[in-house]
């Protein structure tokens, strides 16, 4: 069965600053897709980047970034350029690419908090 | 207007109560799923649908049912809600098996 795990239940950065959120993942699978959502405090889930497995290139969007590391099973999320609208709950998602469900599986979350 | 909605937003019921939560999305996609978001354990899945003659029941669907009205609805009921089942839920749809779910607003319930 495959597992997310976010060690870092909370984190805080600077405003401006760049923040780095941890993800590991278990799974004997070789191909599947990976996920960060956000939860700001209106509680929408809202899909901040999503890599391939069978990419080696490191998705990007704007100030968002991942470092995929398929060896290692880990799928940190940086944010550079933090701003006061990033404060929110990330969770990382994990994706069977051969799933017959879509089911996406769920790490705990982490708090991130941007600090005027 | 928000491609995928849930109702209610907030509700807040007894024990032993009959209970319905919808979800509606414009969206055009086949495939919807309930979500349970509980502090520490992320998100879980209740049941999902692929069409509306496919249902099937995801890793905690004890305590639940769900009824897929149209492509578009997708309902989930607690037929006699209890406490434990207190957790905010969420609808998400997706076009196609391994695409980008998106996902509703959320409700909030609450059993006492």
């Amino acid at each position: 069965a495959q597992t997310v795990t976010q060690s870092q239940p909370e984190m805080s950065v600077q405003e401006a600053e760049t923040v780095t959120l941890s993800c590991t993942y278990d799974t004997s699978e070789n191909n599947y897709y990976l996920f960060w959502y956000k939860q700001p405090p209106s509680r929408q889930m809202i899909l901040v980047i999503r890599q391939e497995a069978y990419k080696q290139q490191n998705a990007t969007e704007n100030r968002f970034s991942v470092n995929f590391q398929k060896a290692a099973k880990s799928f940190s999320l940086k944010i550079s350029d933090s701003q006061l609208g990033d404060t929110a709950m990330y969770f990382c998602a994990f994706m069977k690419y051969s799933s017959n469900t879509g089911k996406l599986i769920f790490g705990q979350g982490t708090t991130l908090q941007v600090k005027p | 207007d928000a491609d995928v909605t849930q109702t209610p937003r907030n509700r807040i019921t007894k024990t032993g109560k009959r209970i319905m939560l919808e979800c509606s999305q414009t969206k055009g996609h086949d495939r919807m799923y309930w979500y349970r978001q509980d502090p520490g354990l992320g998100l879980r899945l209740i049941y999902y649908s692929f069409d509306v003659k496919d249902i099937n029941k995801g890793e905690i669907s004890d305590g639940y049912s769900v009824s897929r009205q149209a492509q578009a609805k997708f309902s989930l009921s607690l037929e006699s809600a209890i406490p434990n089942q207190t957790a905010l839920y969420f609808c998400a749809t997706g076009g196609g098996v391994t695409d980008t779910q998106y996902f509703g607003p959320g409700t909030r319930l609450t059993v006492l």
